[in-house]
């Protein structure tokens, strides 16, 4: 199947500071990408939708000052936490469309010390 | 919106088989029913989908109910690796259209 890779796996940083994830579709062009955040033992929650070229569509209650989007290209998108603080520790996962089917990252550990 | 009723925890003794229910009775016509499963700290792995006919590949089978207001999927022989949390979805067609996440059903597998 298609993969999508996460860069960082891990990521640690100081309250107050901005952190970056990227989302990548290794073979695979990807029009639409979305990210999503879970909490521990929660379920996956939607954050936005972007598309190649064009600003994302947050979902209700997501800040979009806070978590910046770019998707750049058709196998690239990035999510920017920016003023992190301790309430932003989670999980991010992000997912791009392909075809029929939609393929999910393994994911990004943000811990905001 | 979540749009599935899931039951929140299942258990499966290993080499048997493992139905994961999965309740959709608002579906749309023209929704499709996708299988996602998520082992821990990992990103969620494609199953399996469908619209009205049943559907099996190499990972499962899938049985949507005649009306299409539910939905079962079947893993045929568990092995212990098949622990995990498995999603029902249902989504409408459309690369725009977006997978929202219920909770889940956790599946353990047991020796």
């Amino acid at each position: 199947g298609a993969v999508v890779s996460q860069h960082p796996s891990r990521v640690i940083c100081k309250s107050g500071t901005s952190v970056k994830i990227e989302c990548r579709s290794l073979d695979f062009q990807a029009t639409t990408m979305f990210w999503y955040r879970q909490f521990p033992k929660q379920s996956l929650m939607l954050m936005a939708t972007s598309n190649e070229g064009s600003k994302a569509t947050y979902e209700q209650g997501v800040e979009k000052d806070k978590f910046l989007i770019n998707h750049a290209s058709l196998t690239l998108s990035t999510l920017t936490v920016t003023s992190a603080h301790p309430e932003d520790s989670s999980f991010y996962i992000c997912s791009a469309r392909g075809d029929d089917e939609q393929y999910f990252g393994p994911g990004t550990r943000l811990t905001v010390t | 919106d979540a749009k599935t009723t899931q039951p929140p925890s299942m258990d499966c003794a290993e080499g048997r088989a493992a139905n994961l229910p999965c309740n959709h009775s608002t579906i749309s016509g023209n929704e499709y029913v996708y299988w996602y499963r998520q082992i821990h700290s990992q990103g969620p792995q494609y199953i399996i989908h469908g619209l009205k006919n049943n559907e099996t590949n190499e990972m499962a089978s899938l049985i949507i109910t005649e009306d299409r207001k539910s939905s079962t999927l079947i893993l045929p022989h568990a092995t212990l690796r098949d622990t995990a949390v498995y999603y029902c979805i249902v989504r409408p067609p459309g690369t725009g259209n977006q997978f929202y996440f219920g909770t889940g059903t956790s599946l353990t597998v047991i020796p």
